[in-house]
């Protein structure tokens, strides 16, 4: 049963500092990684999606890395601003095409 | 180009009621997946309708059920509501398995 856990669950940075978010999941046998920003009570923002076959992926300031071997994902978020606070979570997807998500990492950047 | 549109926003219902949430995906994509999210929590899947077929299901009971039209959208129901069954109700729409766009959710509380 696949299971995914993001470490740490809340981190809090001041702005300027580079975020580092980690998602580790325990069958590697996915079909692709997704991370996704969630407001709160508002639904989920696509930020970046992993194909199985790549390594990395990257949207402006936003890069992730994926190791399939070891079943880690991480998220790097350059230069955080206030505006970057949320809750960003990882989710696998296996080849029906089910997401399963993390529990999320709750994300503070102070001014 | 509208994302995903979920109906209604929020709602209120008693215990032991019965609920319909709706889905529009976005344009293009034929695949709606549903997912339940308590607070503090990554999201659950439910089920995930295809050509109008339930292809997949997660771990929830019967009560819950839904349906696909030949327009791509889709419903969820659930019936005999129980306290537990109040959270944040997602929906998202791909084409396919390639990457997930989410809608703002609808929030369901059951009293």
């Amino acid at each position: 049963k696949q299971e995914v856990t993001q470490i740490p669950a809340a981190l809090s940075v001041p702005e300027g500092e580079n975020l580092v978010l980690n998602c580790s999941f325990t069958d590697s046998a996915i079909y692709n990684l997704q991370w996704f920003r969630q407001d709160p009570g508002k639904g989920l923002t696509s930020l970046l999606l992993i194909q199985s076959s790549q390594r990395e992926q990257t949207s402006g300031r936003l890069n992730a890395s994926l190791d399939k071997s070891s079943g880690r994902s991480t998220l790097y978020i350059a230069a955080s601003q206030p505006g970057d606070s949320a809750t960003y979570l990882c989710a696998v997807t296996d080849s029906w095409g089910k997401l399963q998500f993390g529990a999320g990492t709750q994300v503070v950047v102070t001014p | 180009d509208a994302g995903v549109t979920q109906s209604p926003t929020h709602l209120i219902k008693t215990r032991g009621q019965q609920v319909t949430l709706r889905c529009s995906p976005k344009s293009g994509h034929d695949t709606v997946s549903w997912y339940q999210q308590a607070l503090g929590q990554g999201p659950q899947f439910i089920f995930q309708y295809y050509e109008e077929e339930e292809r997949q299901r997660g771990n929830f009971p019967d009560r819950f059920s839904g349906h696909q039209f030949p327009n791509y959208s889709s419903e969820l129901n659930v019936n005999a509501l129980l306290l537990g069954d109040s959270a944040l109700y997602l929906c998202a729409s791909s084409l396919a398995t390639n990457g997930y766009t989410f809608g703002s959710g609808t929030r369901l509380t059951v009293v």
